[in-house]
């Protein structure tokens, strides 16, 4: 059962336009989201996350967006850029009783490319 | 600061055998977890280490084992190694000041089971 859904195997832009990322969950105790973008043969890097209690956060080119009610997540890219092309993952955690969090649940991926 | 580094890189070994790997956390980071990602599976959560302790663990058979040493830094252990078994082995670390935590991970030890 994937609590973590990326529907799109793929995403073409090109250069310049907007690259938007859908992510969709089913665990209801999820309460922090987050983006990694991924080369091949490297460790995921930490792009941008988002906290269950906002619908929102922006960091330069990048802004997640949640929709609670929806059980979804989209992240932004504007502009899009050539080094933008790699595979992206959606990840959540929720809350662990015991301290800490549960590890990140992780979709398959969606390998954006930016054609120039 | 240094990131998360993990070694060996690359590793290649036989089915029955075992295997161990290694992986230092960001300074003053003391959560680590281990993942697995498999082309057919994805990236998949193993388990996590906190003050030398497994906190939480994820749905992976006792052949997988881990510890952690007092400095944070992790090891993970995987015995009578199954051609299954022929991964990305990624690391990632976090501070652990609360829950909602950032996870920052290293570039993974490619292990090939033949």
């Amino acid at each position: 059962d994937q609590q973590v859904k990326q529907n799109s195997p793929s995403l073409s832009v090109q250069e310049g336009r907007i690259s938007i990322l859908n992510c969709d969950y089913t665990n209801s105790m999820f309460d922090y989201f987050l983006w990694y973008k991924k080369y091949p043969a490297e460790g995921p890097t930490f792009l941008i996350s988002i906290s269950s209690i906002k619908d929102k956060n922006e960091d330069g080119r990048f802004t997640v967006f949640l929709n609670k009610s929806a059980k979804h997540l989209s992240l932004h890219i504007v502009p899009s850029q050539p080094g933008d092309s790699a595979v992206y993952f959606c990840a959540a955690s929720a809350i662990r009783s015991g301290g800490g969090a549960d590890g990140l649940t992780f979709g398959k991926g969606t390998h954006l490319i930016i054609q120039p | 600061k240094a990131g998360v580094t993990q070694t060996p890189r690359y590793l290649i070994k036989t089915r029955g055998q075992q295997v161990t790997l290694s992986c230092s956390p960001i300074s003053g980071h003391r959560s680590v977890s281990w993942y697995q990602q498999t082309p057919g599976q994805g990236l998949q959560f193993l388990f996590e280490y906190f003050s030398e302790t497994q906190r939480n663990k994820g749905n992976f058979p006792g052949r997988f084992s881990g510890r952690q040493f007092s400095n944070s830094r992790s090891e993970m252990n995987v015995s009578t190694l199954e051609l299954g078994d022929s991964a990305l082995y990624l690391c990632a670390s976090s501070d652990s000041r609360g829950a909602q935590e950032t996870q920052y991970f290293g570039p993974g030890t490619r292990l090939l089971v033949l």
